[in-house]
């Protein structure tokens, strides 16, 4: 069974722009998480998705978004970037909303210059 | 506001010997996580410990849950230098899959 897949793995971009990252929960897995992390603030929930629906959310600015598919592909958005940006950002799958078994993915590796 | 907070946050210790991180955390959860994470890599999952009084063990770790005390620990036996990588533990609170993470523990094993 393929785990948790993570597209771009690496990203360079620059302030002000906007970027979409995607992932690919487990096959079966309905339920997606997103976090943030860096050095400075270690790991931060972005927020959740099950069914097509965004359950919670962190407390981060409305830059941030995502959505998720009914395929439960998920990608998250951050519009008019800044430096602080930069950060590793996972997601996490499991098979329902509550599940105890999360799985992460690798990461994409945003980097804002 | 849930607040799980690990010490030590740094850790150098000698191959052999044997080591406690803690992991508090302020609110009542009967759902407590460890993960491992190498320089660079995603997390993986070590524990998770869903009740009070729970004790798992993998190799050389050990993880406990004393739920009445909102104290977890990952005690660390004969560490050898494979085991170097940063541990943290998380915390879901209300079974929806928003997960508090501590700040992590560095632990580097010197040969």
């Amino acid at each position: 069974k393929a785990g948790v897949t993570q597209t771009p793995r690496y990203l360079i971009k620059t302030r002000g722009q906007q970027v979409t990252l995607s992932c690919s929960p487990i096959s079966g897995h309905r339920s997606v998480s997103w976090y943030q992390q860096t050095p400075g603030q270690g790991l931060q929930f972005l927020f959740e998705y099950f069914s097509e629906t965004q359950r919670n959310k962190g407390n981060f600015p409305g830059r941030f978004s995502g959505r998720q598919f009914s395929n439960s592909r998920s990608e998250m958005n951050v519009s008019t970037l800044e430096l602080g940006d930069s950060a590793l950002y996972l997601c996490a799958s499991s098979l329902v909303r509550g599940d105890y078994e999360q799985y992460f993915g690798p990461g994409t590796r945003l980097t804002v210059t | 506001e849930l607040k799980v907070e690990q010490n030590p946050l740094f850790l150098s210790m000698q191959e052999g010997k044997n080591y406690t991180i803690y992991c508090n955390y302020s609110t009542t959860s009967d759902r407590l996580y460890w993960y491992r994470q190498d320089p660079g890599k995603s997390l993986e999952s070590l524990f998770v410990l869903l009740s009070n009084g729970a004790v798992k063990q993998e190799g050389r770790l050990m993880a406990s849950l004393d739920t009445k005390a909102r104290l977890s620990t990952l005690h660390i036996t004969a560490a050898v230098h494979d085991l170097s990588a940063t541990y943290f533990c998380a915390v879901d609170i209300n079974r929806d899959d928003k997960i508090i993470f501590g700040k992590g523990t560095r632990l580097h094993i010197l040969p």
